[in-house]
């Protein structure tokens, strides 16, 4: 099957770095997104990495290395507003979603 | 475009009962699929549509389950039969097939009591 693991949570203050992993069993599987989904919303794109590297939009960057079977998703200069879950999927022709973190960020 | 709208946003109904949530996509995106998320857990895929073709159905989808999408435009997911077993999110995002960026609904809230 296809799997992909996240931290179930993970905490910082404002205005610090914080990265998140996501580690996969999963094959033939076109890249690699991450989507923000705060309480009651609806999922919504990040970020996408189709080649291994890192990938620089903003605040956030995502980074996927095919040989290790993992991926993160890094934040910078957190804000207040940056508090939701974080999922890694892989898109094949659908999207598998990993199992979600959790992000608290504190004043 | 207003993004993918999802209707009703909340549903209660009672075990046994039939319910049909509705999902209008993005009008250029002919790909449209269905979720379904329970709390502290990522969407889980449910089915997807190209244009009016249903092209994958999870093996995990039972046969209380059935998806429309008549004229490649809006889709209905329809649960006969309805489980406690059966509330969730269910969301319903689109794409155009081309890029890798889905655009997900606000989802539709079941509870079955």
């Amino acid at each position: 099957g296809q799997s992909l693991e996240q931290p179930s949570e993970v905490t910082a203050v404002e205005g610090a770095i914080v990265q998140i992993n996501c580690t996969y069993q999963t094959s033939g599987f076109y890249g690699l997104s991450w989507y923000q989904q705060h309480d009651g919303g609806a999922p919504t794109f990040l970020s996408y990495n189709a080649l291994d590297g890192l990938e620089e939009t903003g605040r956030f960057s995502s980074f996927l290395s095919r040989s290790d079977s993992y991926g993160y998703l890094l934040l910078q200069e957190l804000q207040m507003k940056d508090s939701a879950s974080y999922f890694c999927a892989a898109n094949t022709d659908k999207l598998i979603f990993g199992t979600g973190t959790r992000l608290q960020v504190f004043p | 475009d207003t993004g993918v709208s999802q209707d009703p946003r909340h549903k209660i109904t009672k075990r046994g009962q039939n319910v049909t949530f509705r999902c209008d996509p993005i009008s250029e995106h002919n790909r449209l699929y269905w979720y379904r998320q329970t709390l502290g857990q990522g969407p889980e895929f449910l089915t997807y549509f190209q244009n009016e073709a249903q092209l994958e159905k999870s093996r995990l989808l039972s046969d209380r389950f059935s998806a429309e999408r008549p004229k490649g435009s809006f889709s209905t997911l329809e649960i006969q039969r309805t489980e406690q077993g059966d509330s969730a999110m269910y969301l319903c995002a689109s794409s155009s097939g081309q890029g890798y960026g889905y655009t997900f609904g606000s989802g539709t809230r079941l509870t079955v009591v």
